[in-house]
This record gives structure tokens, sequence and C-alpha cells, in this order.
């Protein structure tokens, strides 16, 4: 079946830092590929997306490519804000399919 | 605004103590679904539903039901609570167009504690 592996956090980071957080997955067909982010006391907001192979999905300064070769989609910001604070999740969605599979979850704590 | 909402937001019961939890949305979207979100498990599906009448287990259904009268409600369900249901409760609804599904979006969560 599907499967999503992000890396472990926390992760604590100073303003302005760069951050990365690593995603691979596991399927078959081409999946589309997701991040979200989860603000503190709120509910899931879809951050980034991308549908085929080699497409980068961005917003908010978030970037994340498609690596089919690669099978991962990680994410990464340049100069993190502490409003940046949150719990990022990688997900992906099969082939015509509509569930979504999601990472475990990672916590990123930026700091002033 | 197009949202989807869950009520209550934070909810503290006891074990066997009979509770449901509303989801709603405004989107007229075919597609609603039950998460609940443990820490280092992420988002695990507990029901989803594809249209009214139509309602279907996901990875953790043990212990939950849902029904789905009317497209716009999703209720989920604990008949008799025990304490490993403690956890984070998201409802979340989305459309198809085109024959694609387009992007899922969830309410704010709903907390509950069982002892």
């Amino acid at each position: 079946g599907n499967s999503v592996t992000q890396m472990e956090g926390p992760v604590t980071l100073s303003e302005e830092a760069f951050l990365t957080i690593n995603c691979t997955y596991t399927a078959t067909g081409y999946p589309s590929l997701f991040w979200y982010v989860q603000y503190p006391g709120e509910g899931l907001q879809l951050l980034l997306k991308a549908t085929k192979a080699d497409d980068k999905g961005s917003n908010k300064g978030f970037e994340a490519t498609y690596r089919k070769e690669t099978t991962s989609f990680h994410l990464e910001k340049g100069s993190v804000q502490v409003s940046d604070s949150a719990v990022y999740f990688c997900a992906l969605r099969g082939s015509n399919d509509y569930k979504l599979s999601f990472g475990a979850g990672t916590t990123v704590t930026v700091r002033a | 605004e197009a949202q989807v909402t869950q009520n209550p937001r934070y909810l503290i019961t006891v074990t066997g103590k009979k509770l449901t939890v509303t989801c709603s949305q405004n989107m007229n979207h075919e597609y609603m679904s039950w998460y609940r979100q443990d820490p280092g498990l992420g988002l695990r599906q507990i029901y989803y539903s594809m249209n009214v009448e139509v309602t279907d287990k996901g990875d953790v259904p043990e212990g939950y039901k849902v029904s789905r009268k009317e497209k716009r409600n999703f209720p989920l369900i604990l008949e008799s609570p025990s304490p490993n249901q403690t956890s984070l409760y998201f409802c979340a609804s989305s459309s198809l167009a085109g024959g694609k599904w387009n992007e899922q979006f969830f309410g704010p969560g709903t907390r509950l504690t069982v002892l």
C-alpha cells in the first residue's frame, strides 16, 4: 500500500535559518504529493502540492519538488520566521484515488 | 466563507458514555472523512463517505460509527468511548471535478479526552 516517511522532529531553528524537512514515499503509479501545515490550535491547511514528476510546488516561501527517481518530496524554505512555527505533514494520494496517506508530522519551532 | 466546522472543539468524558462529534461543510463536497491524530502516528483515517448514504471504513474504524444522511453533515459517534480513543479528531471534505479529487479541507479539530 501507499506510505509516507518524513523526518522526525522536533526541529528548532533560529529566525532566517534554512529549513529542510525530508519526505519519502512508497506508492504505485503516479501519486499526487502534498505538504500540509498545522498552526497551533488549528486544523490542517494545504501548503503546497505537486501532481506529477519534476513539478515544483511553492507557497509562502516554501518549495518542494516531486522527484520520482528518489521517491522524495522534501520541503524547503530559505529563511524561516517565527510565524512558521507549526507541525508539517507530508501526504500522498494515489492515482485516481480519494484517500490521503500522511506522514507522522514534523514539529518546527523557530526562535527569534 | 467556505469551511468545515466541528463541534465541540474540546470534550472531556468518561468511559462508556456515548458521544457524538458533529462535522458540517458548506461547500457541497461529495467526499467527507474523519481522522484521528496521535503523536508520532500522523493522521489516520477512521471512516469516510463518498456521498449521501455511502460510508466505508478507513484504517482505524474500531469503536466508531458514522452516518451520512445529508450531504453537508458527517457526524462521528462513539457508542462506548474508551481511554484509547483519547485523541485529536479532524473532519475533512473534498470535491470531485473532471474525474479528479481536489484538495481536502480540514475542520479545526476536536480534542477528546476519555477518562
